[in-house]
C-alpha cells in the first residue's frame, strides 16, 4: 500500500516563527507536491518537485520554500509564518511518466494555525 | 492551463445513480481528465482517469464526449458513505501532470 506520511496532524505556531512541514513517501515516487486547502478554494498547488533537489513553483509559492534532499522526503518551509498561512497543508506523491498522468497519493494533511 | 467548472453541491438519495458534470472548455490535446474524492479530514483519493470516450472501474464511470470540453463522473447506486467532495481536474501529460489544477469541487450529500 502506498503511504504518504506528514510529520504532524495539527500544528500551532506564532507569527514570525519558521515552520517546517515534513512529508515522506515510501513508494519510490519521483514527483512530490505541496498543496494548501482553504474552505471554498479547493486545493491550491504551492510547489512541486520532480526529482531530488529539483523544484518548481506552483500557483501560490509566495511566502513558502521547499527542500528535497532525498527522493522520499519533501519539506515545506514557512520562513516567517503569518496568520494568512493558517490552513490545511496536504502533501502528495506520484510516479513520473511522460505520457500518462498517474494518480497522486495524498497524505492525511497538517492543519496549521498561526496565531 | 485548462480550468474546470463543476456544480458547488449536489444532493442524492441512497441507491440512486449520481452524475457530476465538469466543464473544461480550454482542454488541450495532451490533457487527461482525472477525478478525486475527498472525505473530511483526509487527503483526496484518486477515483478515475480518462482521455476520451468511456472509462469504467469498480468504483465509477467516466464519460467524455468527442469534443472533450466536458466530462461526467457517474457513481452507480450511491450510499451514505459516498458523501464527499469530488474534484475534477485536467492535467498536461507533457509536464507529467504537474500543472493540474484542483477547483473547489462538488460537495455531494447522500441522504437515507
Amino acid at each position: 500500500d502506498v503511504k504518504v506520511t506528514q510529520s504532524s496532524r495539527y500544528l500551532v505556531k506564532r507569527t514570525g516563527e519558521k515552520v517546517f512541514l515534513e512529508c515522506v513517501q515510501d513508494m519510490d515516487h519521483e514527483n512530490m507536491f505541496w498543496y494548501r486547502q482553504d474552505p471554498g478554494l479547493g486545493l491550491r498547488l504551492i510547489y512541486f518537485s520532480y526529482d531530488v533537489k529539483m523544484k518548481e513553483k506552483g500557483d501560490i509559492p509566495e511566502g513558502y520554500s521547499v527542500s528535497r534532499e532525498k527522493k522520499e522526503r519533501f519539506s515545506l518551509i514557512l520562513e516567517s509564518a503569518s496568520t494568512n498561512q493558517t490552513s490545511m497543508y496536504l502533501c502528495a506523491s506520484s510516479k513520473s511518466t511522460l505520457q500518462i498522468i498517474y494518480e497522486q497519493y495524498f497524505g492525511p494533511g497538517t492543519r496549521l494555525t498561526v496565531t | 492551463l485548462a480550468k474546470t467548472t463543476q456544480p458547488i453541491s449536489m444532493d442524492s438519495y441512497e441507491g440512486q445513480e449520481v452524475n457530476i458534470t465538469c466543464s473544461h472548455n480550454n482542454i488541450a490535446t495532451n490533457d487527461y481528465i482525472t477525478w478525486y474524492q475527498q472525505f473530511p479530514s483526509q487527503g483526496p483519493r484518486f477515483i478515475i482517469q480518462g482521455y476520451k470516450t468511456k472509462v469504467t472501474n469498480e468504483v465509477a464511470s467516466l464519460f467524455i464526449p468527442a469534443d472533450r470540453k466536458s466530462s461526467t463522473l457517474s457513481l452507480p447506486r450511491v450510499s451514505l458513505s459516498d458523501t464527499a467532495v469530488y474534484y475534477c481536474l485536467v492535467g498536461d501529460a507533457n509536464t507529467g501532470g504537474f500543472k493540474t489544477i484542483f477547483g473547489a469541487g462538488t460537495r455531494l450529500f447522500v441522504k437515507a
